[in-house]
C-alpha cells in the first residue's frame, strides 16, 4: 500500500486565489512526522512546511498552511493568494517513528502540479 | 548560511560505466541523505550517512554506494550504470538530534545514460 497518496493529477488556480493540494498518508506509527515540498521546473525540492503527528495546531508559515486531519490521515496544504512563482510540483512527504534519530528517511508521493494562471 | 550544493549539475554517461556525484552539506548538518527522483515520480531514498558510516538504506542494489567525509560532505558512486539509472539525484542535509529534523535538499544533478 501507498504511503503517501496525490491523486490530484494537476491544479489550475487563479492568481490571488487560495488553493488546497491533497495529500493522504498510511502509518501505524504513533509518532510521525509530515512535511510538504516544492519542485520547480529547476529541480530543487524547497521546504516549505511541517507538521508533527502529535501537534495539537495546524502548522503555518507564511501563506501556507497545513489541513491536518489526524483521524482521516489527511494533511492537505493550503496556499493563499496564489502567485505566478507558486507554479511547480508539490509533494507530500512523510518521516516515521521508525526512521528517527539518525535514519530518517522521507517517503515522498508522486507530487501534484500546480499552475498559476494570471 | 551556505545551502546544499550538488556537482555536477549535469552528467551524460553511456552504459556500464561508473560516475560519481557530489554533495556538500549545508552548515552545521551533520547527516546528508540520497535520493533517486525519475521524471514524473516522487523521489525515492537510496540511503543514509551519518557520522560518515551508512545508515538506513532503501531498496537499490549494491552498485549503488556511497561516502561521508569528515566535514560532512558525502559522495554517491554508481557502478555498472543501467538505462533506468537516468534520473535526477538529490542530497539533501538535516541537522543533529533533535527537531522536527527537516532535510533541506540541494538542486541535484541530472544524470542520463545512453
Amino acid at each position: 500500500a501507498q504511503k503517501i497518496t496525490q491523486t490530484q493529477p494537476g491544479m489550475f488556480v487563479q492568481e490571488k486565489e487560495a488553493v488546497t493540494l491533497d495529500c493522504t498518508y498510511d502509518t501505524s506509527d504513533p509518532s510521525y512526522g509530515l512535511f510538504w515540498y516544492k519542485q520547480p521546473s529547476s529541480g530543487e525540492m524547497i521546504f516549505l512546511i511541517y507538521q508533527g503527528s502529535y501537534d495539537q495546531q495546524n502548522a503555518t508559515e507564511g501563506r501556507y498552511s497545513l489541513n491536518f486531519q489526524k483521524a482521516r490521515k489527511s494533511a492537505n496544504l493550503v496556499i493563499s493568494a496564489s502567485q505566478l512563482g507558486d507554479s511547480a510540483m508539490y509533494f507530500c512527504a512523510m518521516r516515521e517513528a521508525a526512521s528517527t534519530g539518525a535514519n530518517s528517511k522521507l517517503t515522498f508521493g508522486k507530487g501534484i502540479t500546480l499552475s498559476v494562471r494570471p | 548560511e551556505t545551502g546544499v550544493t550538488q556537482s555536477p549539475t549535469h552528467l551524460i554517461k553511456t552504459r556500464g560505466q561508473q560516475v560519481t556525484l557530489r554533495c556538500s552539506s549545508q552548515s552545521g548538518h551533520n547527516t546528508v541523505s540520497w535520493y533517486q527522483q525519475a521524471l514524473g515520480q516522487g523521489p525515492q531514498f537510496i540511503f543514509q550517512y551519518y557520522r560518515e558510516e551508512e545508515n538506513g538504506r532503501g531498496n537499490f542494489p549494491p552498485r549503488f554506494s556511497g561516502l561521508q567525509f569528515p566535514n560532512y560532505s558525502s559522495e554517491l558512486n554508481v557502478n555498472a550504470l543501467e538505462l533506468d539509472d537516468s534520473a535526477l539525484y538529490l542530497c539533501a542535509s538535516s541537522p543533529p538530534m533533535g527537531g522536527q529534523k527537516t532535510q533541506y535538499f540541494g538542486p541535484g544533478t541530472r544524470l542520463l545514460v545512453l
